[in-house]
């Protein structure tokens, strides 16, 4: 079965302490992985894409890596504006109707402390 | 800038009323979605459409219904609210296998 899970389920950081976030999957046939940040009360805004393993993307203070079980989302000296709930989602080759959908896992909830 | 809206931020039904929650989408993608959030259970999908008066069920489809009479617009209605419908639900599209484009969600509380 299909299934992506999320460690750790929290995390507190003091402002400019770096850490990584973790995000295990098994999927039949990876079609993409994807990386959201959700703050409360609003939906989930895209941060991340990645297709293969040995694939990295970056943004600000965020870096997301690939391999071919979990991907990471690296958060270098993070500031309390980065708190906030991180999902990460995969797509797998036969999921879902004729479009298919995306498997999400529960998400880590950072909280950045200054 | 891609957008997705919600006719609603925040409603309060009473037990038994008939709910309709609108999504309207302005980016012409096929599919478009009904999730709903709790806390511990993450993002579970309720309903999609991957085109005009086409549906197909999720994984909580129960006590549920949809509608999509146009490409840009898809409706999630609850026949009959029930408290355990308390949730935050979230409406998203994307064009293909591409990422989901969300919208800020509606907070619904049954009472």
């Amino acid at each position: 079965e299909d299934q992506v899970t999320q460690s750790p389920e929290a995390l507190r950081l003091q402002e400019g302490e770096s850490s990584s976030l973790n995000c295990s999957y098994t999927v039949s046939g990876l079609r993409g992985l994807f990386w959201y940040r959700q703050d409360p009360g609003k939906g989930p805004e895209f941060l991340f894409t990645l297709y293969s393993a040995g694939e990295e993307k970056e943004k600000e203070r965020l870096k997301a890596t690939l391999t071919k079980k979990e991907s990471f989302l690296h958060i270098t000296a993070p500031k309390p504006e980065d708190s906030a709930t991180y999902l990460c989602a995969v797509q797998g080759m036969n999921y879902g109707g004729s479009q298919g959908n995306l498997i999400f896992g529960k998400g880590t909830k950072l909280s950045v402390k200054p | 800038d891609v957008k997705v809206t919600q006719s609603s931020r925040y409603l309060v039904k009473r037990t038994g009323e008939k709910v309709f929650l609108e999504c309207v989408q302005d980016m012409d993608h096929e599919n478009m979605f009904w999730y709903r959030q709790d806390p511990g259970l993450g993002l579970r999908l309720i309903y999609f459409s991957y085109d005009v008066k086409m549906k197909e069920k999720g994984d909580i489809p129960e006590g549920y219904s949809v509608s999509r009479e146009k490409k840009e617009r898809f409706s999630l209605i609850l026949e009959s609210a029930s408290t355990n419908q308390t949730s935050m639900y979230l409406c998203a599209s994307r064009a293909g296998q591409r990422r989901l484009h969300f919208g800020n969600g509606t907070r619904l509380t049954v009472t």
